[in-house]
């Protein structure tokens, strides 16, 4: 199996811009996370779906963020319009439903200039 | 929010020599994981010990949680350069299926 995988690895963007990332899960894990790292505030969920239903958003930093899981097999976390304060790694996780183990991707690192 | 605080934040050792990493948590959980980080890459899985285990040993590392202390501690044994690495301790209850991920502990091995 490939593993997580993510997509670009690296974006570098401008103030206000649309940036969507991108993330294909194991295939036949049902869970699938995003997280955000930070030097300041470390990892962070920002969401999770299971069977791809958002099951808990509450860590989504505000309205300028979205996610969406479209099928089993890919989901895209969309930052609109985009801040400096948005640059971090962000990772996404998959695992199934028997285990708790989590399999991360190698993450997108941003930057908003 | 974090959960943990992982304690040393830092530790700088000499290969062969073993390093031991704490981490302190705040509610109940239904189990805890430890993960190694590799500069600029993701998250590897290491070792997972559920809130019924005390202790828990795969190959070089060795996993203890005491429960009434809400505390974990990773120790590698006889480290080596390729442990250099952050690593984080991660709790999961119950009804959430999400991690939540402590502060990390720099490793360093010096060779």
């Amino acid at each position: 199996d490939a593993g997580v995988i993510q997509s670009p690895r690296h974006e570098v963007t401008e103030m206000g811009q649309e940036v969507t990332l991108r993330c294909k899960p194991i295939s036949g894990h049902d869970y699938l996370f995003w997280y955000r790292q930070t030097m300041m505030r470390g990892l962070e969920l920002l969401i999770y779906f299971n069977n791809n239903v958002p099951i808990d958003d509450s860590g989504m930093p505000e309205d300028r963020f979205s996610a969406k899981m479209p099928n089993a097999s890919f989901s895209t976390l969309k930052i609109q319009p985009s801040e400096p304060r948005d640059s971090a790694v962000y990772f996404c996780a998959s695992k199934g439903t028997k285990w708790d183990t989590q399999y991360f991707g190698p993450g997108t690192r941003l930057t908003v200039l | 929010s974090q959960q943990g605080e992982e304690d040393p934040q830092a530790l700088s050792i000499q290969e062969g020599e073993n390093a031991t990493m704490n981490c302190s948590y705040k509610t109940s959980i239904n189990n805890l994981q430890w993960y190694r980080q590799n500069s600029g890459r993701g998250l590897v899985h290491l070792i997972l010990i559920r809130s019924n285990e005390r202790e828990k040993h795969s190959g070089r590392l060795r996993v203890t949680l005491d429960t009434s202390k809400k505390s974990s501690s990773l120790l590698i044994t006889a480290s080596r350069a390729a442990d250099t690495a952050s690593y984080f301790c991660a709790t999961g209850d119950t009804g959430r299926r999400a991690l939540t991920f402590g502060s990390g502990t720099r490793l360093q091995v010096q060779p």
